[in-house]
């Protein structure tokens, strides 16, 4: 039982380029989000999912895409990156009814 | 203005001291209230969740204070180990399960 996993770990980007972060859970949760932590920001939500085919968007989502193709599986898409977008993104899943939120362990994104 | 606001610290106690913080938040349609720890570089984890009528966990107690609007967290006899940066987070019941988080306020206990 893995719970939240994250790849890639760490990724550096030229602005204008794209990548895609994807997020993976074991545990069958419906609730899947993407954060992103800034130092003096806290954790804003970026976009968030309840449920396979679903996704809504939270506090801070332009420049971003996502997809929730399986259920077990959230993207976190970035078009053109931009060196705003540095940063640690988090992505989180939780099981429907609870409210018990279970982290992965970060990506390091910078773009220069 | 922020949905959720606390005192960034830092906090430096030494170890056995009672430390306390507090957390604000700005919507009183707020229906739920946690507390995550952080530890440097790491993902957050949920601590405790806090409910009306307050609630421990240990050395831990957090309590809810609707008509103020803020929730608290005290930690007593601290430990080397509760180092951390502690996270306040609140949900709304008009966003659903949408979650807003605090900056967090960073704890140092010293030996």
């Amino acid at each position: 039982n893995a719970g939240v996993t994250q790849t890639p770990k760490f990724r550096v980007l030229k602005t204008g380029q794209s990548m895609t972060l994807l997020c993976a859970q074991d545990m069958n949760h419906e609730y899947m989000y993407w954060y992103r932590q800034d130092p003096g920001m806290g954790l804003r939500l970026i976009h968030y999912s309840v449920g396979e085919g679903t996704t809504a968007k939270g506090e801070v989502p332009d420049g971003y895409n996502v997809s929730r193709l399986k259920k077990q599986n959230f993207l976190l898409g970035l078009e053109s990156a931009a060196p705003s977008q540095t940063s640690v993104y988090f992505c989180a899943s939780m099981r429907g009814g609870w409210y018990e939120q279970y982290f992965g362990p970060g990506t390091r994104l910078t773009v220069t | 203005r922020k949905e959720v606001e606390q005192d960034p610290g830092p906090f430096n106690v030494p170890e056995g001291a009672t430390v306390a913080f507090n957390c604000t938040y700005s919507n009183s349609a707020s229906q739920s209230f946690f507390w995550y720890r952080q530890d440097c570089r790491k993902e957050p984890k949920l601590l405790m969740s806090v409910y009306s009528s307050g609630n421990e966990d240990g050395r831990f107690t957090a309590q809810l204070n609707r008509a103020s609007q803020y929730i608290s967290l005290l930690i007593r006899d601290s430990k080397l180990s509760d180092s951390a940066t502690y996270l306040c987070a609140v949900s709304f019941a008009e966003t659903g399960n949408q979650f807003y988080f605090g900056t967090g306020t960073s704890l140092t206990v010293i030996p």
